[in-house]
């Protein structure tokens, strides 16, 4: 693994209530993703995060909002949660290079119930 | 979407045949990239290969690529029980990266 820690691991909670996922590096890298991943879908990108402050909408970002306020950190929230939110939340991290492969968490498992 | 496609979407081989698999792609890319995953966990990054590259070799893994057709192929020889996962195609064109549907591989003892 490449210190890339994820939580809380899995989430019950209820539709209209907010969310809060967490992704923790030890690494330092510079670009750090979240992504869903959904039987049929692949994995889609929500936002990501390319220094502390810096973020960008990816492919899928409607509903979930981000925040960087130190390197190892990159959080993810879904202010009110819908059952079209459940799915398996990864973050990944990338180091400056150009050509710099993603390095993986563990993995969320979100159901809104 | 930018998102690749994976065919076939399944594979089931015997222990010892090759595994090849298949990832087109939309947009122009600065490069492509091979993932696996097994289930319930991450995915582990497998081999790179860059847009201006046509072939890359690591261990058992055959990869090719070909920009005029958009298109990649992964070659898993003399392949194990300890393939059997999920495997993506990543393009890499802005930053940002767009992975495939994916290819389910089971290899058969």
């Amino acid at each position: 693994d490449a210190g890339i820690t994820q939580s809380p691991r899995h989430k019950v909670t209820e539709t209209g209530t907010p969310v809060t996922l967490r992704c923790h590096q030890t690494e330092n890298h510079r670009y750090m993703y979240w992504y869903r991943q959904d039987p049929g879908h692949g994995l889609r990108l929500i936002h990501y995060s390319y220094g502390v402050k810096d973020t960008d909408k990816g492919e899928v970002s409607d509903g979930y909002s981000v925040s960087r306020s130190k390197t190892e950190d990159f959080l993810l929230t879904l202010e009110s949660a819908t059952s079209s939110q459940t799915s398996v939340y990864f973050c990944a991290i990338r180091g400056l290079a150009v050509y710099n492969e993603q390095f993986f968490g563990p993995g969320t498992r979100l159901t809104v119930l | 979407s930018q998102q690749g496609e994976e065919d076939p979407q399944a594979l089931s081989i015997q222990e010892g045949e090759n595994a090849t698999m298949n990832c087109s792609y939309k947009t122009s890319i600065n490069n492509l990239q091979w993932y696996r995953q097994n289930s319930g966990r991450g995915l582990v990054h497998l081999i790179l290969i860059r847009s201006n590259e046509r072939e890359k070799h690591s261990g058992r893994l055959r990869v090719t690529l070909d920009t005029s057709k958009k298109s990649s192929s992964l070659l898993i020889t003399a392949s194990r029980a300890a393939d059997t996962a999920s495997y993506f195609c990543a393009t890499d064109a802005t930053g940002q990266f767009y992975f495939g549907t994916g290819t389910s591989l089971t290899v058969i003892p």
